[in-house]
């Protein structure tokens, strides 16, 4: 069965680090990986995405992700984080070999401190 | 281009009764999804419709059920309403199964729903 792990809760950052937002996945095949974001008291948005090709991709707000098959893993990166990335931020994955719905993480909480 | 819209922004009932939500996907679009998310719980996914047909569901009772319209918009019900439903319900929309590209569920802002 596929499934999909956010290690951590909450991640604090002080603004102008780089952050990082842990993702794990597991599928049987190759994965379709996705990265959403979600503001206060708001619905969730497209940040990126990995289908095929390049392992680094590249998304919305400066973020980017790699996609590393041999960890299984895919990331959330930005070099230089501003107070406004506070956000909660939710992985996602799908097997492109079976007819079944994407799996969402249950998110990780992102504090950017000033 | 107009995204994802859901209605109402926010509804009130009381238990057993019955709440019936809304979503417009966005033009083009004919997958619709439903979530719950409930405080601490992330997103839990509850239905997924295409091209007017249920595709996947997710591990709700029966009394959350759904349809998609002919123009693809949906609705979603849910009977016998109980406090732990009170939660914010978010509806996506995607491409046809089948493009790659239908793998981008694009979001509403959500509907919230608090059971008293």
């Amino acid at each position: 069965a596929q499934s999909v792990a956010q290690p951590e809760d909450q991640v604090n950052v002080a603004e102008g680090n780089p952050l990082t937002v842990k993702c794990t996945y597991s599928v049987s095949g190759n994965p379709y990986l996705f990265w959403y974001v979600q503001y206060p008291n708001r619905g969730l948005q497209f940040l990126l995405k990995y289908i095929t090709g390049d392992n680094l991709v590249k998304g919305s707000y400066g973020f980017e992700a790699e996609f590393n098959k041999s960890q299984t893993s895919f990331h959330l990166k930005k070099p230089s984080a501003l107070v406004s990335d506070s956000a909660l931020y939710f992985c996602a994955v799908r097997d492109p070999n079976r007819d079944d719905k994407i799996i969402f993480g249950k998110g990780t909480r992102l504090h950017i401190l000033p | 281009e107009a995204g994802v819209t859901q209605s109402p922004t926010h509804l009130i009932k009381t238990r057993g009764q019955q709440a019936t939500l809304r979503c417009s996907p966005i033009s083009g679009h004919t997958s619709v999804y439903w979530y719950q998310q409930a405080l601490g719980l992330g997103l839990q996914f509850l239905l997924w419709y295409d091209e007017g047909e249920e595709r996947n569901r997710g591990n709700f009772p029966p009394r959350f059920s759904g349809r998609q319209f002919p123009n693809y918009s949906s609705e979603l019900n849910v009977n016998a309403l109980e406090l732990e439903d009170s939660a914010l319900y978010l509806c996506a929309s995607s491409l046809a199964v089948g493009q790659v590209e239908q793998e981008t569920q694009y979001f509403g802002p959500g509907t919230r729903l608090l059971v008293l």
